[in-house]
């Protein structure tokens, strides 16, 4: 069955540490690689994607993330956590055209706390 | 903001009704998803509409069904409302050919509540 796994539901960071949120998946041929953000009563925001090209991927506030193809992994960094960072993200993966699964599939999200 | 609007915000149903949603896709975008996300879980998709046509669907009864209109924007229809169906529902907007490396853009959700 195809998946994503967040291995961790909790992630705990000191203001000012490097972040990182852990994501790898079994999907069937090259998958797109999604990551979104999630705030408390509030819909997903996109914070970037892997299409192809270069294995890191920088996206929206300060994020970025690393695409391992031989790990089949995604992981979310961010080289200096801010408070206002803290929330809940998911990564999620699409099948491309002509894959058998088009649909995005996500993990269970992780609750990412940076304290001051 | 994504541009996307669910309406309501809130509901809260019983057991054995009926409930509609409501999505209005950002301006331009052609392909409308919709998710439900349970508390504490991802979103599991549901179906997705691309040019008024269901173009995809997940492990969801019959009992959901959906509509996209001309101007893209869709709607969620349950029937038969059962407590499991309490959750976030979540609308998603893309533009192009579904399958493709595109993001969706996201509204901020209608929860249900079924008592």
């Amino acid at each position: 069955a195809q998946s994503v796994a967040q291995p961790e539901d909790q992630v705990n960071v000191a203001e000012g540490n490097p972040l990182t949120v852990k994501c790898t998946y079994s999907v069937s041929g090259n998958p797109y690689l999604f990551w979104y953000v999630q705030y408390p009563n509030r819909g997903l925001q996109f914070l970037l994607k892997y299409i192809t090209g270069d294995n890191l991927v920088k996206g929206s506030y300060g994020f970025e993330a690393e695409f391992n193809k031989s790990q089949t992994s995604f992981h979310l960094k961010k080289p200096s956590a801010l408070v206002s960072d803290s929330a809940l993200y998911f990564c999620a993966v699409r099948g491309r055209p002509g894959d058998s699964n088009y649909q995005l599939i996500w993990g269970a999200g992780t609750k990412l706390i940076i304290k001051p | 903001e994504t541009g996307v609007t669910q309406s309501p915000t809130h509901l809260i149903k019983t057991r054995g009704q009926q409930v509609t949603l409501r999505c209005s896709s950002q301006s331009g975008h052609n392909t409308v998803s919709w998710y439900q996300q349970a508390l504490g879980q991802g979103p599991q998709f549901i179906f997705q509409y691309y040019r008024e046509e269901e173009n995809g669907r997940g492990n969801f009864p019959p009992r959901f069904s959906g509509l996209q209109f001309p101007n893209y924007s869709s709607e969620l229809n349950v029937n038969a409302l059962e407590l499991d169906d309490s959750a976030l529902y979540l609308c998603a907007s893309s533009l192009g050919v579904p399958g493709q490396g595109t993001e969706a853009f996201f509204g901020q959700g209608t929860r249900l509540t079924v008592v």
